[in-house]
């Protein structure tokens, strides 16, 4: 079963504009990682953020994780053609090993 | 710097044909992963391993088999491949999790499979 579902399905923005994108999960989690794909590629990491952690920050991106609604967003602010992508979130089921993903958030950039 | 790799880049296989999907990681990380990706329904887990030996099943083993006999080294079965296994497969690896990167995936960069 899926466990993190990610909202909206598909975003258009122009450059410059800021991105949100959230994702729902079902059970109890260690942590929860956004990853990058690129049309075709395999998947980046981008950002993991502990259960025990509210906001965390890396370059243009800002993700914050609610652990009581089961909700994280992405936010990716200034965004750039280059940001064209998809998202996912992930996470893992309480003490095991494996991940699950979403279904993504296609990302268009106009420039 | 971190490496998955996964044998093949693109294959064509005919319907009943056993294929393999081979994949090496450069990290000595314990945890491997087999995906299946396709437009619409995202990634889906089709098996995973914790160490040698071992494997768990994922949300749609059906058709599917793994091989673990090293640590660096995944390998998918697709013991008679039919068409509605036509996809993208993506295989991954990690540390458990606990560590300072928790259980950062690591993916190659993909297999296109097509059953005809």
């Amino acid at each position: 079963s899926q466990q993190g579902e990610e909202d909206p399905q598909a975003l258009s923005i122009q450059e410059g504009e800021n991105a949100t994108m959230n994702c729902s999960y079902k059970t109890s989690i260690n942590n929860l990682q956004w990853y990058r794909q690129n049309s075709g590629r395999g998947l980046v990491h981008l950002i993991l953020i502990r259960s025990n952690e509210r906001e965390k920050h890396s370059g243009r991106l800002r993700v914050t994780l609610d652990t009581s609604k089961k909700s994280s967003s992405l936010l990716i602010t200034a965004s750039r053609a280059a940001d064209t992508a998809s998202y996912f979130c992930a996470t893992d089921a309480y003490n095991n090993n494996d991940m699950r993903f979403g279904a993504g958030t296609r990302l268009t950039v106009k420039p | 710097d971190v490496k998955v790799t996964q044998s093949s880049r693109y294959l064509v296989k005919r319907t009943g044909e056993k294929v393999f999907l081979e994949c090496v990681q450069d990290m000595d990380h314990e945890n491997m992963f087999w995906y299946r990706q396709d437009p619409g329904l995202g990634l889906r887990l089709i098996y995973f391993s914790y160490d040698v030996k071992m494997k768990e099943k994922g949300d749609i083993p059906e058709g599917y088999s793994v091989s673990r006999e090293k640590k660096e080294r995944f390998s998918l079965i697709l013991e008679s491949a039919s068409t509605n296994q036509t996809s993208m497969y993506l295989c991954a690896s990690s540390s458990p999790p606990g560590g300072t990167s928790g259980n950062t995936i690591y993916f190659g960069e993909g297999s296109w499979l097509t059953v005809v």
